[in-house]
């Protein structure tokens, strides 16, 4: 592994289901974050992680969890998804959470619809 | 409220120089971060700015004047691969970082 990975690639869900997105980071980074993109809006921060075991709220954090047990790993889950969550889902992560220069690397994206 | 501004679109001629555009009204301010994202691919950095003044890079440039709450990417020599949306986005007082829709940048031969 190389940076970060995000899994799946895309997936067709059907409104009720219960879904997790992954995202791994091989680069040791401290600060892990899950954002969403939608057509003509900026990146939206839904959750973050600062540093394994800790994680907090974003922008737009309802109908969303997240878990941080370890450095590398940073799933988001959608308890019970609805339609207003298809969007693209990046994954990011930066070598600290806070100081001047926390440049944030970005996982290849989940496309997510939801039915 | 915190807000970023970029134009929606813009469209350039290959070789030529386009300058985007971003003003911001943020609490607190961290530093100004410029990413490019082609379409269907994740966002890569550019450039970063925290001190007023102009930083270069190779053919890309970025511009940030504090006290106005405005930066601008200068992009010179476009090239076809230059087509992308370019992002700009600033850290705020809690280092989290706050976004722009983005702009569509379209090359023409």
């Amino acid at each position: 592994i190389a940076g970060i990975t995000q899994a799946p690639t895309s997936q067709i869900l059907a409104a009720g289901r219960r879904m997790t997105l992954r995202c791994t980071q091989d680069m040791r980074h401290n600060a892990m974050y899950w954002y969403r993109q939608d057509l003509g809006l900026g990146l939206r921060l839904i959750h973050y992680s600062n540093t394994a075991g800790t994680t907090g709220k974003g922008e737009v954090p309802d109908g969303y969890s997240v878990s941080r047990a370890n450095t590398d790993d940073f799933p988001l889950t959608l308890a019970s998804a609805v339609p207003s969550q298809t969007s693209v889902y990046f994954c990011a992560s930066s070598p600290s959470p806070t100081g001047a220069y926390n440049e944030q690397f970005f996982g290849p994206g989940t496309r997510l619809t939801v039915l | 409220g915190q807000n970023i501004d970029q134009p929606t679109e813009m469209t350039a001629t290959e070789g030529a120089i386009v300058q985007i555009n971003c003003t911001y009204q943020t609490s607190g301010f961290n530093g100004l971060f410029w990413y490019q994202q082609h379409a269907g691919e994740a966002p890569t950095f550019l450039s970063y700015n925290v001190l007023d003044g102009l930083e270069e890079k190779g053919r890309f440039s970025s511009f940030l004047s504090r006290s106005k709450g405005y930066s601008y990417l200068l992009l010179k020599e476009l090239q076809m691969k230059d087509s992308a949306s370019y992002l700009c986005a600033v850290s705020d007082s809690n280092y989290q970082l706050i976004w722009g829709a983005g702009t569509k940048l379209i090359i023409k031969p």
